[in-house]
């Protein structure tokens, strides 16, 4: 199994450009997340996912958008793009079933928006 | 929504030293969670802590859960330099929010040769 994979692993973008963070799970988990972690800081959770077609928002969904069509795909959209986004995205995933639900995490997309 | 707080926020240690981070929350959890993430990488999974008062080791690695789960702490005995990186925890809300998960801010762990 190759866990979370994300695409890119690195971006730059200009102010106002748009981008689709990949993030794909082989695990048939159900929940699905995407946290962004600044500099010295701890995960701040932008969207979750419970399952295909469910998603809801997290603590800071401002300027993102996600999906979530099928079980193993859960793309990240950022319209917009402010250097206030820059920052290291991670995607996770996990099966909430028997007691625990351990997130697993993606290797991060570093983006800078300049 | 939850608060928590982790502290210290950073820690730098001579090997062979011991390590100390403590989380601690506004309200009853229904479990904690502990992850490492070392520097360039990401947070992953050490454990899960469940019951009031439990304590689990991973070899150098002790968690406790506190009687009012609380609060949690997780000591390292004798450091090395592989113990390099950030300790989060991670608060389980239960309820409605299962699955979801608030991190602490971490604490960042040096570990001096």
């Amino acid at each position: 199994n190759a866990g979370v994979t994300q695409t890119p692993k690195f971006r730059i973008l200009k102010i106002g450009q748009s981008m689709t963070l990949q993030c794909t799970q082989d695990m048939n988990h159900n929940y699905m997340y995407w946290y962004r972690q600044d500099p010295g800081m701890g995960l701040k959770l932008i969207y979750y996912s419970v399952g295909a077609g469910i998603t809801d928002k997290g603590e800071v969904p401002n300027g993102y958008n996600v999906s979530r069509s099928t079980t193993e795909d859960f793309p990240l959209r950022l319209e917009l793009a402010a250097p206030s986004q820059t920052s290291v995205y991670f995607c996770a995933s996990s099966y909430t079933g028997g007691g625990r639900n351990e997130q697993f995490f993606g290797p991060g997309t570093r983006l800078t928006v300049l | 929504g939850q608060q928590v707080m982790q502290i210290p926020q950073y820690q730098h240690v001579q090997e062979g030293e011991d390590f100390t981070t403590y989380c601690n929350s506004s309200t009853t959890l229904s479990n904690i969670q502990w992850y490492k993430q070392r520097p360039g990488g990401h947070p992953v999974f050490l454990i899960q802590l469940v019951k009031s008062g439990e304590v689990k080791k991973q070899k150098r690695l002790t968690f406790q859960f506190g009687e009012a789960k609380k609060n949690s702490s997780l000591h390292i005995t004798a450091t090395q330099t592989t113990d390099v990186g950030t300790y989060f925890c991670a608060l389980h809300a239960g309820g409605t929010s299962y699955g979801k998960l608030t991190f602490g801010q971490g604490t960042i762990l040096t570990v001096h040769p």
